[in-house]
C-alpha cells in the first residue's frame, strides 16, 4: 500500500495523559502536514513539515502541542497532558512539494479524552 | 470574513441529474484550488485540483475557476447514490504556501 499511514486509527487516553500520533507520507513524498477535523466543524491546517523541518506551524495551539519529521521514520504529532477539547479527528497528509501541489490524506486517527 | 465559504446544504438530487456545488474564497491571491470528497467518518479523498482560470473536466466531474469573481465550482454529471457525501473546497494561498483553508463543506445527497 503506497498511500498515506496514520497510527493508531483510534486513540483513547485520560485527562492528563501524553498522545502520540503517528504519520508515514506515501512513497515519494518528503512533505507532510498535520489538520484536525473536530465534530460538525471543517478541517483546519495544524502544521506543515519537511525532513528535519516545521516550515509553518501557525496553526499550532501555542501550548502542549508539538510536531517532528525526523530524517528517518514517520511524522509525530504529539499532545501533552490531553483535554476533552482535544477530542476530534486528527489527519495527516502528504505531498511531492508544497508549492501548490496536491495533497492526499491518511485515514486519520480518532482521538478520544475521557 | 471567512477564508472559505462554501452552502452548507444538505444539496439533494435525483440519480442521473446534475449536482452543483459552489465555493467563494477570500484571498485574491490564492492559486490553487481542490475539491476533495469526505464520506461519513472518513478522511478526505483528492477528486479535483484547478489552477487557471476557466474549466477542467476529469470523467463525470468538471471544476470551474474564476479568479475574477473569486469563485470555483465543482459540477457532479450523471449523479450517482455513491457520490453523497460531503464535498469539501480547499484553497491555498500564495502567501502561505502549503497550507490549505477548507470551507465547511457541501453534503450532497443523491437519492435513485
Amino acid at each position: 500500500n503506497a498511500g498515506v499511514m496514520q497510527n493508531p486509527r483510534h486513540l483513547v487516553r485520560r485527562r492528563g495523559q501524553e498522545a502520540r500520533l503517528r504519520c508515514s507520507p506515501m512513497k515519494g513524498h518528503s512533505h507532510v502536514y498535520w489538520y484536525r477535523q473536530l465534530p460538525e466543524e471543517g478541517l483546519k491546517f495544524m502544521v506543515y513539515l519537511q525532513k528535519e523541518n516545521i516550515i509553518d506551524e501557525s496553526g499550532m495551539p501555542k501550548e502542549r502541542f508539538s510536531a517532528e519529521f525526523p530524517k528517518e521514520g514517520p511524522s509525530i504529532l504529539r499532545i501533552q497532558q490531553v483535554v476533552r477539547g482535544d477530542s476530534a479527528a486528527y489527519f495527516c497528509a502528504s505531498s511531492d512539494t508544497g508549492q501548490g501541489y496536491e495533497q492526499y490524506f491518511g485515514p486519520g486517527t480518532r482521538l478520544t479524552v475521557t | 470574513q471567512k477564508e472559505v465559504e462554501q452552502n452548507s446544504g444538505p444539496l439533494s438530487v435525483p440519480e442521473g441529474a446534475i449536482a452543483s456545488l459552489n465555493c467563494t474564497y477570500s484571498d485574491r491571491v490564492s492559486q490553487s484550488f481542490f475539491w476533495y470528497r469526505q464520506y461519513s467518518g472518513k478522511s478526505p479523498e483528492l477528486i479535483m485540483s484547478i489552477y487557471s482560470n476557466g474549466d477542467k473536466e476529469d470523467g463525470r466531474f468538471t471544476a470551474q475557476l474564476n479568479k475574477a469573481s473569486q469563485y470555483v465550482s465543482l459540477l457532479i454529471r450523471d449523479s450517482q447514490p455513491s457520490d453523497s457525501a460531503t464535498y469539501l473546497c480547499a484553497v491555498m494561498r500564495g502567501s502561505t504556501l502549503g497550507r490549505l483553508y477548507f470551507g465547511r463543506g457541501t453534503q450532497l445527497t443523491v437519492w435513485p
